[in-house]
């Protein structure tokens, strides 16, 4: 099975800042990759898939960007409304959509 | 608009089952692919599996099978999650998710869940 990782597992940014996440697979996965945000007690909300499209809606402070095993979700600008825990999962067999175990993301 | 509304909290003993509901309103279900994903206090996300009502076909991770049964029920807009033999790492909120499929080739897609229930807290305890 393909194994999922994401680093760091929490950060901490001021408002502004630059936020870069990574999420890495064990074997390639090309681009089927999507990244989720949840706020704290909030539902899932998709960011972005295959690997680097933004869903509709979305602001554009967020891209992803990656291929094989190493990708990354970027926060251009921090917001106060960012903070959230930021799941990357994998889609590349339509039986085993693995989720990464998930960065925290807060305010310095 | 389109939303997807769960069924309420349950409390169950282990060993026993529970099924929750997932109600599509507003929009086309039998176009819909169905998933349920979970997760555990404070833990991450779990894909269960799916079912995509037009077709009848459902798919499990390997985790649960043999343990979850998926079904549909097209004249209400409704899917079901039953999860059997309860056991206190159960414990979780279960959600349901519309998934979309962007087929690129026969056999591959992109797909993603860019819609979500509110979540149904399942609680095992004795």
């Amino acid at each position: 099975d393909i194994q999922m990782t994401q680093s760091p597992s929490s950060l901490s940014a001021s408002v502004g800042g630059r936020v870069t996440i990574t999420c890495r697979a064990s074997q390639g996965i090309s681009n089927y990759l999507a990244w989720y945000q949840q706020k704290p007690g909030n539902v899932p909300k998709l960011l972005i898939y295959a690997a680097s499209t933004l869903q509709s809606g979305v602001p554009s402070r967020f891209s992803g960007s990656g291929s094989g095993t190493d990708f990354t979700l970027t926060i251009s600008s921090l917001q106060p409304e960012d903070v959230a825990t930021y799941y990357c999962q994998k889609y590349n067999s339509a039986l085993d959509l693995t989720f990464g175990p998930g960065t925290k993301v807060d305010i310095k | 608009q389109v939303q997807l509304v769960q069924s309420g909290a349950e409390v169950k003993k282990p060993g026993s089952s529970v099924k929750v509901s997932c109600k599509a309103s507003g929009g086309t279900f039998i176009s819909y692919i169905i998933s349920w994903v979970r997760q555990a206090p404070g833990q991450g996300l779990e894909w269960m599996g799916r079912i995509i009502p037009i077709v009848e076909e459902t798919n499990y991770a390997q985790k649960f099978q043999g343990r979850v049964t998926i079904t549909a029920d097209k004249s209400t807009s409704t899917a079901y999650m039953e999860l059997s033999s309860l056991r206190s790492e159960d414990t979780a909120v279960y959600y349901c998710a519309r998934e979309t499929e962007e087929m690129i080739t026969t056999t591959m897609a992109h797909r993603y869940f860019d819609l979500w229930g509110r979540g149904t807290l399942v609680t095992v305890s004795s």
